[in-house]
């Protein structure tokens, strides 16, 4: 049962337009959302992360999103660049294991040029 | 600072073979995860180390899995035997403490079990 789902495997851009991924949670007690990059042949690292007690943080080009309400995020990525090209990972913790991040499936993001 | 080092980078072997794969963490960082990554189920925890000491290891698919981590700089995740759904690739990550500090991936091991 996956608490963490990312529903689009894959999306494209256009160089300049908005990126906007998506992730659904069904854990309430999930206070703390992060996403995380990857590019081929690397390991994910570390892109931006909200808190429960926010709805919105950003770090420049990058926004996320967080309605919790509907137990959903988003990450927003404005200008999209050819480098942003990557698969986006979006992970939750909280609860009784805050070490733990459960992750979605992750979303393919293709900027074209 | 070299990061999280992972080998072998790729590993091809033969079912019911036994495979290790290796971990070295960030210097000074406590807390240490392994990760299998599918397409089905994206990036999962098989197993959580805190100061060398297993904490939580409910992610372990199996028997046939084991982890070790003997000192603050060496992990190794063992498969015996291998079985071909063992095919994916493993991450192991660190991070500084516990809690909800930031972890930083090693660049895998992608294990194909023939």
């Amino acid at each position: 049962d996956q608490q963490v789902k990312q529903n689009s495997p894959s999306l494209s851009v256009q160089e300049g337009r908005i990126s906007i991924l998506n992730c659904d949670y069904t854990n309430s007690m999930f206070d703390y959302f992060l996403w995380y990059k990857k590019y081929p042949a690397e390991g994910p690292t570390f892109l931006i992360s909200i808190s429960s007690i926010k709805d919105k943080n950003e770090d420049g080009r990058f926004t996320v999103f967080l309605n919790k309400s509907a137990k959903h995020l988003s990450l927003h990525i404005v200008p999209s660049q050819p480098g942003d090209s990557a698969v986006y990972f979006c992970a939750a913790s909280g609860g009784s294991g805050t070490y733990k991040y459960i992750f979605g499936t992750g979303t393919r993001l293709k900027v074209l040029a | 600072d070299a990061g999280v080092i992972q080998s072998p980078r790729h590993e091809v072997t033969e079912m019911g073979q036994e495979v290790t794969l290796r971990c070295k963490p960030i210097s000074g960082h406590n807390s240490l995860f392994w990760y299998r990554q599918t397409m089905m189920r994206g990036l999962e925890l098989l197993i959580y180390f805190n100061n060398n000491v297993p904490i939580d290891d409910s992610g372990m698919p199996e028997d046939r899995f084991s982890a070790k981590m003997p000192n603050a700089s060496f992990s190794t995740l063992k498969i015996q035997p291998s079985e071909p759904r063992d095919s994916a690739v493993y991450f192991c990550a660190s991070s500084l403490g516990q809690g909800l500090d930031t972890q930083y991936f090693g660049p895998g091991t992608r294990l194909t079990v023939l």
